[in-house]
């Protein structure tokens, strides 16, 4: 099955940083890749994703971009604010509507 | 307003119990999704359903059982067979579309005693 590796695991920055995660995944069939934010005590709440068709996507300060070839795809957030503060989940799967893989996780600290 | 609901939010149990959790939603989303989340594993998949009255082992199905027997109900039985059920379990939904999100349910928190 799909497996998806997901790197920083912890990852500290100050406020106005730019923060960068990583994730590789092995199923070169994958298509969908989404990014799940997750504050503490509450539920993933998507926050960018993209598919295999485009190479990059930005939403304000939140970009994705996605290699194929290399079967890896990296999040970035620019002028990173302690709002930011959270852990991030990346995600594949063959097609939206199946069932995701998620990395396990990277956890941001933004300080101020 | 549309959602999924996961109850209860907290349980404990003793060691050796079941114990099962609801899921419902009022979205209309054909596919639903049970994970299990402990620290610093990310989230793994136990079961999943794209229609009524079928489902699928994900990755960590064993020690738990579904069923599907209608759209907005998923509920999720973690059976004494479980070896460390203690996690927190979050429900999700997804539309059968090209488009879309997995969208999740505040989550349920087991503690076995």
């Amino acid at each position: 099955g799909e497996n998806v590796e997901q790197h920083p695991s912890t990852l500290s920055v100050q406020e106005g940083d730019s923060a960068v995660i990583k994730c590789t995944y092995s199923d070169s069939a994958s298509n969908y890749f989404p990014w799940y934010k997750q504050e503490l005590g509450k539920r993933p709440q998507l926050i960018i994703d993209i598919r295999s068709n485009v190479g990059e996507k930005k939403d304000q300060r939140i970009a994705v971009t996605l290699n194929k070839t290399a079967k890896h795809f990296s999040l970035h957030i620019t002028e990173t604010q302690p709002e930011d503060s959270a852990v991030y989940f990346c995600a594949a799967s063959k097609n939206s509507g199946y069932a995701l893989n998620f990395g396990k996780g990277t956890s941001l600290l933004v300080t101020p | 307003d549309g959602g999924i609901t996961q109850s209860p939010k907290y349980l404990f149990r003793k060691e050796g119990q079941n114990v099962t959790l609801s899921c419902e939603q009022n979205l209309n989303h054909d596919a639903m999704y049970w994970y299990r989340q402990d620290p610093g594993q990310g989230l793994r998949l136990i079961y999943y359903s794209q229609i009524v009255n079928d489902f699928q082992k994900g990755d960590i199905a064993e020690g738990y059982s579904v069923s599907r027997e209608k759209k907005e109900s998923f509920p999720l039985t973690v059976t004494s067979a479980q070896k460390n059920p203690t996690a927190f379990y979050l429900c999700a939904s997804w539309t059968n579309r090209n488009t879309g999100e997995l969208f999740f349910g505040e989550g349920s928190r087991l503690t076995v005693l």
